[in-house]
C-alpha cells in the first residue's frame, strides 16, 4: 500500500464550487505539505503543517485553506474554485525538515480542472 | 524573493554523462535537494547537499557551491529510464517559504 495517498486522483469542477482534496499518510511523519505544480513553474508550496496545531502559509496560500484533522490527515480546500487553480496538486510528508537528508515523500497527485 | 534557475531541457544519449545545473538567488538556506519526476508520477527524492562539495549515490552525484550560488546533478551511465524531469529545491528553514523548488529540467535520453 502507498505510504502517502491522495483523493480524488482526478477532479473536474466548475467555477465557484467548493472543492476538498484529501491526503492521508501511514509514514508516521509529523510534517505535511500541499504543493501545486504548473508546467514550467515547478512545485509551489501552498500550506504546510508541523503538527495538528501548527499550520503555516506557504508561498501561494491565497484562495486555499487547509485542515489537519489528525497526524495522518491533511486536507486542502478551495472555497470558491477559479480556472487559474487548474493544476496538479501534491501532498508531501517529511519526518523532520532540515534533517540529515531533508527528504520529502510525495503522494501520487490530484489533477484538478476548474471550468 | 527566492528563485532558482534550471535549463528547461537537456538531451543526451544512453551511456553518456549529463550535468543539470541549478543556480539560485536566495539570502541564506540550509541545503539543496534534487528530485526526479517521471511523466504522470510523483517527485521522488534523489539527494541532498547540506555542505559544499560532492555527494555521490550510485550513478547520481550532486554538488553544491554556496560561494558560487550554484549546484548541479550529475547523472552517469545514462539509461532510458532516466528520462524524466529533475528539480532542484532549497530548504529555507522552518517558516516562511520553507521549501522552494526550481522550474525543473526535462531530460530526454536517446538510444
Amino acid at each position: 500500500d502507498a505510504d502517502v495517498t491522495q483523493t480524488p486522483r482526478n477532479r473536474i469542477t466548475k467555477t465557484g464550487k467548493r472543492i476538498m482534496l484529501e491526503c492521508s499518510q501511514t509514514k508516521g511523519h509529523d510534517r505535511m505539505y500541499w504543493y501545486r505544480q504548473d508546467p514550467g513553474l515547478g512545485l509551489r508550496l501552498i500550506y504546510y503543517s508541523f503538527d495538528v496545531k501548527d499550520i503555516n502559509k506557504g508561498e501561494i496560500s491565497d484562495g486555499y485553506s487547509v485542515s489537519r484533522q489528525a497526524q495522518a490527515k491533511f486536507s486542502l480546500s478551495l472555497e470558491s474554485a477559479i480556472p487559474n487553480q487548474t493544476a496538479l496538486y501534491f501532498c508531501a510528508t517529511s519526518a523532520v525538515a532540515g534533517g540529515p537528508y531533508n527528504e520529502q515523500f510525495f503522494g501520487p497527485g490530484t489533477r484538478l480542472t476548474v471550468l | 524573493g527566492q528563485s532558482l534557475e534550471q535549463p528547461s531541457e537537456v538531451t543526451a544519449v544512453e551511456g553518456a554523462i549529463v550535468q543539470i545545473n541549478c543556480t539560485y538567488q536566495t539570502s541564506g538556506f540550509y541545503g539543496l535537494s534534487w528530485y526526479q519526476q517521471h511523466d504522470g508520477g510523483a517527485p521522488t527524492f534523489l539527494s541532498y547537499n547540506a555542505l559544499d562539495g560532492l555527494e555521490e549515490t550510485g550513478r547520481f552525484s550532486s554538488f553544491l557551491s554556496r560561494s558560487d550560488s550554484y549546484g548541479y546533478l550529475l547523472l552517469q551511465e545514462l539509461q532510458m529510464k532516466d528520462s524524466a524531469s529533475y528539480f532542484c529545491a532549497v530548504y529555507l528553514g522552518n517558516y516562511g517559504q520553507n521549501f522552494v523548488f526550481g522550474p525543473g529540467t526535462r531530460l530526454s535520453v536517446l538510444p
